[in-house]
């Protein structure tokens, strides 16, 4: 079945330590998503990839970087995490940029900042 | 200001009881609707969208929303829940000329009680 995959499903790491969170899909979709989702909240966009262009939300902390080396893969990249980035991050992919395409999410990586 | 809000932060309900999630937006400009519905520790799955046409769209497991642009809301119903419904439900909107934004509103969980 054609679907977003993400790994690892849980991470710890320490405070101030860089990690890395990896998504990949097998839909061949133009357009990647990272979302950070804290508890008992919705989903915050973070920034996207319509293809190679990088697209970042204007509130997403510079802390926060992503790369997109080919179709089927994109990376979150946490420079320095705080305690405060202890979170839920979900990738999504979607045909197109267009609101009308539907985003298909992964099961999500938990962060947790010890 | 363009805004998404989900008033019940939870909602209680007995197996085989209908239920109505409520959702209601702010826009200027036309809009596309979407319910979403998380299962603890999993990613978002689309339950059904509201592009154009018919205001009643049929969704997944038995759920439905009718989209009332007079009233600006898009309320998520279901005639008989089971236990399985138990799960934290989201109701997003993509406002047009904002690309494929997800704005998400606050979350409703939903507890099917015997």
């Amino acid at each position: 079945d054609a679907m977003v995959i993400q790994n690892p499903r849980y991470q710890v790491t320490q405070f101030g330590k860089p990690v890395t969170l990896s998504c990949s899909q097998t839909l061949n979709h133009n357009v990647m998503y990272w979302y950070q989702q804290k508890s008992s909240q919705a989903p915050k966009l973070l920034f996207h990839y319509y293809d190679k262009d990088f697209n970042n939300e204007a509130d997403t902390p510079d802390n926060f970087q992503s790369r997109r080396p080919n179709t089927s893969f994109c990376f979150l990249d946490i420079r320095s995490p705080g305690l405060g980035d202890a979170a839920m991050y979900l990738c999504a992919t979607s045909r197109g940029s267009s609101g009308k395409y539907e985003q298909y999410f992964g099961p999500g990586t938990r962060l947790t900042v010890t | 200001a363009q805004s998404v809000t989900q008033l019940d932060s939870q909602v209680p309900v007995f197996e085989e009881a209908p239920v109505e999630l409520r959702c209601n937006y702010s826009s200027s400009v036309s809009v596309y609707l979407f319910w979403y519905v998380q299962y603890p520790n999993q990613g978002l799955q689309l339950l059904l969208k509201y592009l154009s046409g018919s205001t009643l769209v049929k969704g997944i497991n038995g759920f439905e929303a009718e989209f009332n642009k007079s009233q600006t809301s898009f309320h998520l119903r279901k005639p008989s829940v089971h236990i399985s419904d138990t799960a934290e439900y989201f109701c997003a909107v993509i406002f047009t000329g904002g690309g494929n934004k997800l704005t998400f509103g606050t979350g409703t969980q939903l507890k099917v009680e015997l």
